[in-house]
């Protein structure tokens, strides 16, 4: 059983493109998030939900709007997409912290974006 | 900005040895965790220490907590192959939201 997972695994697209990835997980978490990993292997968180509310806006350009239609599914849609958007994203998902301060994230399993 | 410095960027040994990874960070945190990366997969959670802590084991992982020195340090003993993969640190910063920072990792290649 997946725990968190994504569609597509991989995506090849033209610059000025619009397109989506999707993610669920079945954890029961609360929080769900969206990185991207770059080229040389660093993380960068981009967005965090927590029960559909959005908590965490990292100076991410407009053109990448994440939607989250139940605490379930947080999808990440791109506009006009440049080159320089390629990278793996990843989706994660996590129970919030509180005064545990505990925070574990569980991964999923990556969508390559490429753009030519 | 970024919080987690892991040192090595790349180490490779041969099986059996152990492997130690260093990471820095420059604010105070609730906790360090610790995460593997298999070539071409998500991010697996190893272990988690609370600024409270200054040492905790996971099977083969030692993980130490220097809050003095803002640096941490993973041990993986008796290395296997399957232990090759990309670690990487992140800290949950204190009285910061629910993110967590992560470093550039560090490449461990376990030789058989």
């Amino acid at each position: 059983d997946t725990a968190v997972s994504q569609t597509p695994k991989y995506l090849v697209t033209q610059m000025g493109n619009d397109k989506s990835i999707k993610c669920e997980q079945n954890l029961g978490h609360d929080t769900m998030y969206w990185y991207k990993q770059d080229s040389k292997k660093f993380l960068k968180i981009m967005f965090s939900y927590n029960n559909k509310e959005l908590i965490i806006n990292e100076t991410v350009p407009n053109r990448f709007s994440p939607k989250s239609p139940d605490k379930a599914h947080l999808n990440l849609h791109i506009n006009s997409l440049e080159l320089g958007d390629s990278a793996v994203y990843f989706c994660a998902s996590s129970q919030p912290s509180g005064r545990a301060s505990y925070n574990e994230q569980f991964f999923g399993p990556g969508t390559r974006l490429t753009v030519l | 900005s970024q919080q987690g410095e892991e040192d090595p960027q790349a180490l490779s040994i041969q099986e059996g040895e152990n492997a130690t990874m260093n990471c820095s960070y420059k604010t105070s945190i609730n906790n360090l965790q610790w995460y593997r990366q298999n070539s071409g997969r998500g991010l697996v959670h190893l272990i988690l220490i609370r600024s409270n802590e200054r040492e905790k084991h996971s099977g083969r992982l030692r993980v130490t907590l220097d809050t003095s020195k803002k640096s941490s340090s993973l041990l993986i003993t008796a290395s296997r192959a399957a232990d090759t993969a990309s670690y990487f640190c992140a800290t949950d910063e204190w009285g910061g939201s629910e993110k967590l920072v992560f470093g550039k990792g560090t490449k461990l290649t376990v030789n058989p």
